[in-house]
């Protein structure tokens, strides 16, 4: 059974840049939440997709979007790439109507220059 | 609004010595309370959880007691091993018209020497 996978693993941009991330959630799970996770911090949740729509979001500029397709696999993208935003991208999964556990994937680790 | 406050780190024990990292929150209501380990190099995984007050979440030797009256969820480990050297986040989740969030503290570097 496989858990949530993320891709690339690692990318370095520059800024200004626009950088798009992926997410194929974990078997049997519909809903997607995407963290961004600062060097020494802790995960700060962006937003979450249920059924290809944003349900939430966190804190964080427009500069940030997302999708989810028929599939549940969900991608981030972020334009005008900023030093700020060099960070692990987690990608975390779970059921919509479960709400005790998100099982999260290992991440993209993003480098602005 | 909601927060979660961990003890600082790093904290470094040596093996079989017995583990305290602290947390504590802030939120409306009765949240449920979770730990989550990172090892390096890997996402976050769910060490225990605990759903009400006074409930007791425990896995691989791992503890944790809801407590409502001073609103502290502390990890413990009787003895704790070389493998147990992680990251440790306490989290709380939030609930808002069905969708969840997860909100974390800040993380506590544990690093156990042989």
């Amino acid at each position: 059974d496989a858990g949530v996978t993320q891709s690339p693993t690692h990318l370095i941009k520059t800024r200004g840049q626009q950088v798009t991330l992926r997410c194929s959630p974990k078997s049997g799970h519909d809903t997607v939440s995407w963290y961004q996770q600062a060097l020494g911090q802790g995960p700060q949740f962006i937003f979450q997709y249920y059924e290809e729509e944003e349900r939430q979001r966190g804190n964080f500029p427009d500069r940030f979007s997302g999708h989810q397709f028929p599939n549940y696999s969900s991608e981030l993208n972020v334009n005008a790439l900023l030093l700020g935003d060099s960070a692990l991208y987690l990608c975390a999964s779970t059921l919509w109507t479960d709400y005790y556990e998100q099982y999260f994937g290992p991440g993209t680790r993003l480098t602005v220059t | 609004g909601n927060s979660v406050t961990q003890m600082e780190g790093p904290v470094t024990l040596s093996e079989e010595a017995f583990l305290t990292i602290n947390c504590t929150y802030t939120a409306t209501g009765y949240p449920s309370l979770f730990w989550y380990v990172q090892y390096p190099g890997e996402g976050l995984q769910l060490l225990l959880k605990a759903t009400k007050a006074d409930d007791k979440g425990s896995n691989k030797g791992f503890e944790a007691t809801y407590r409502k009256e001073t609103t502290s969820f502390h990890l413990e480990k009787g003895s704790v091993q070389v493998s147990d050297s992680a990251v440790y986040f306490c989290a709380l989740r939030k609930v808002i018209q069905g969708a969840q969030k997860l909100v974390f503290g800040q993380g506590t570097r544990l690093t156990i020497n042989p």
